[in-house]
């Protein structure tokens, strides 16, 4: 089965400063990557996904890129904010419907005023 | 659109009694449902699949019998935690993949406290 590592597992950062957020896969069948947002006792929220035949996505100050060949993707925040503090999960899924989500162990994101 | 519809979003119950929890898709059918548990500071972690009109798939480590899973229709899907004991107090969280290309949907998640 398709197996999800993510690092780190706690990020702090300044507010303003850059946070990166690491991921890889095992399964090369595995093909849509989807990055998810946690509040603390609430449902994760999508915030970007990536499909394999794409190396780089960017949506305002969220950005992820992948390398299939090497098996990892990464979630890139610019200019953090307070609000941006959450946990961040990483998954990976053979398609975007009808197949289960592969979780990353989660990051815990601090955004230091 | 896309919305799944979690119920309840908490609940605390006694060690030994059961507890059911609903999602439902509220404006798409819903064929295929997963059910993810998280412990405190710890990732989703899929506990099976269920699918309307068949037997859930769990996955390794989960006992379909204190886990009841039931898909009796294309919009509801339930699970329910028999005799259940302190060690099963966790999130649990259901998800569905909707007709769209957005991704899957989350429900809003039961935080299941059994004391």
């Amino acid at each position: 089965g398709e197996n999800v590592e993510q690092h780190p597992s706690t990020l702090s950062v300044q507010e303003g400063d850059s946070a990166v957020i690491k991921c890889t896969y095992s399964d090369s069948a595995s093909n849509y990557f989807p990055w998810y947002k946690q509040e603390l006792g609430k449902r994760p929220q999508l915030i970007i996904d990536i499909r394999s035949n794409v190396g780089e996505k960017k949506d305002q100050r969220i950005a992820v890129t992948l390398n299939k060949t090497a098996k990892h993707f990464s979630l890139h925040i610019t200019e953090t904010q307070p609000e941006d503090s959450a946990v961040y999960f990483c998954a990976a899924s053979k398609g975007a419907t009808g197949n289960q989500f592969y979780f990353g162990t989660g990051t815990s994101l601090t955004v230091i005023p | 659109g896309a919305v799944v519809s979690q119920h309840p979003s908490r609940v605390i119950c006694k060690s030994g009694t059961s507890v059911k929890i609903e999602c439902r898709s509220l404006d798409f059918q819903a064929t295929t449902m997963f059910w993810y548990r998280q412990f405190p500071k710890q990732s989703l972690m899929l506990m099976a699949t269920s699918n309307e009109g068949s037997k859930a798939t769990y996955e390794q480590g989960v006992e379909k019998d204190k886990f009841l899973i039931n898909h009796a229709s294309l919009t509801l899907s339930t699970l329910t935690v028999t005799s259940a004991h302190p060690e099963d107090s966790s999130f649990y969280i259901c998800s569905a993949p909707p007709p769209s290309r957005y991704g899957y949907t989350f429900g809003s998640g039961t935080r299941l406290t059994v004391v």
